[in-house]
């Protein structure tokens, strides 16, 4: 069964602590996605890559970066969280093209920072 | 601006019911729609993915349609059971190969046994 993995489901961060989310993938899929959930706000993409070393700002970069150093695996790091950044983190995946595969996505990080 | 619509938010049904869940679309012109399912605390399940070039797509219990001179989907739960009780996702992708995902805010479901 084809996965994508995160490597933790739930983190506690103290405010200005640098914080790495890291999301792998088996499916040899092209593109890696980053995205946010928040109650009353929906899912919003925060940066995606379409291939190794490659990445792109989506709608909410500000305080985020992106590294995608092999194609499997793509981490998301929180350069100093704050508060505002307790959230659901949710990666995703797919190939280039799509086909019939459509996105696949991990179970999500809950982060809290405090 | 490419924005995609699910009403209601919430639902609530008893057993055995075959029940309807809606989405629409501001932009006619996606790449395809993909139908999720979230369950509390969980990561999102892909459910149902249909082509532009699709109508409609079967899984199950589940049906998913697609009508983009409408701009609208629809996911078709038949016989509902307890375990479908989950927040329901749906995702416009208008970005072709290298797009993401425009999704709405859910419906959330619950079927009372």
């Amino acid at each position: 069964d084809v996965k994508v993995t995160q490597s933790s489901r739930y983190l506690v961060k103290r405010t200005g602590e640098k914080v790495f989310l890291e999301c792998v993938q088996d499916m040899d899929h092209e593109n890696m996605f980053w995205y946010r959930q928040d109650p009353g706000l929906g899912l919003r993409l925060i940066y995606f890559s379409y291939d190794v070393k490659m990445k792109e700002k989506g709608d909410i970069p500000e305080g985020y970066s992106v590294s995608r150093e092999k194609k499997e695996r793509f981490s998301l790091i929180l350069e100093s969280a704050s508060t505002n950044q307790t959230s659901m983190y949710l990666c995703a995946s797919s190939l280039i093209g799509q086909g019939v595969s459509g996105y696949t996505f991990g179970s999500g990080t809950r982060l809290t920072v405090v | 601006k490419q924005e995609v619509t699910q009403i209601p938010a919430a639902l609530s049904v008893p057993e055995g019911e075959n029940l309807v869940l809606n989405c629409s679309f501001t932009d006619s012109a996606i790449y395809n729609l993909q139908w999720f399912r979230q369950d509390p605390g969980k990561g999102l399940t892909s459910l149902l993915l249909i082509q532009s070039s699709q109508r409609e797509q079967t899984s199950g219990r589940l049906n998913a349609s697609l009508d983009k001179s409408s701009g609208r989907s629809t996911l078709y739960i038949a016989a509902s059971q307890p375990g479908d009780s989950a927040t329901y996702l749906c995702a416009a992708n208008y970005g072709g190969s290298q797009g993401n995902l425009i999704f709405g805010k859910g419906t959330k479901l619950s079927v009372k046994p």
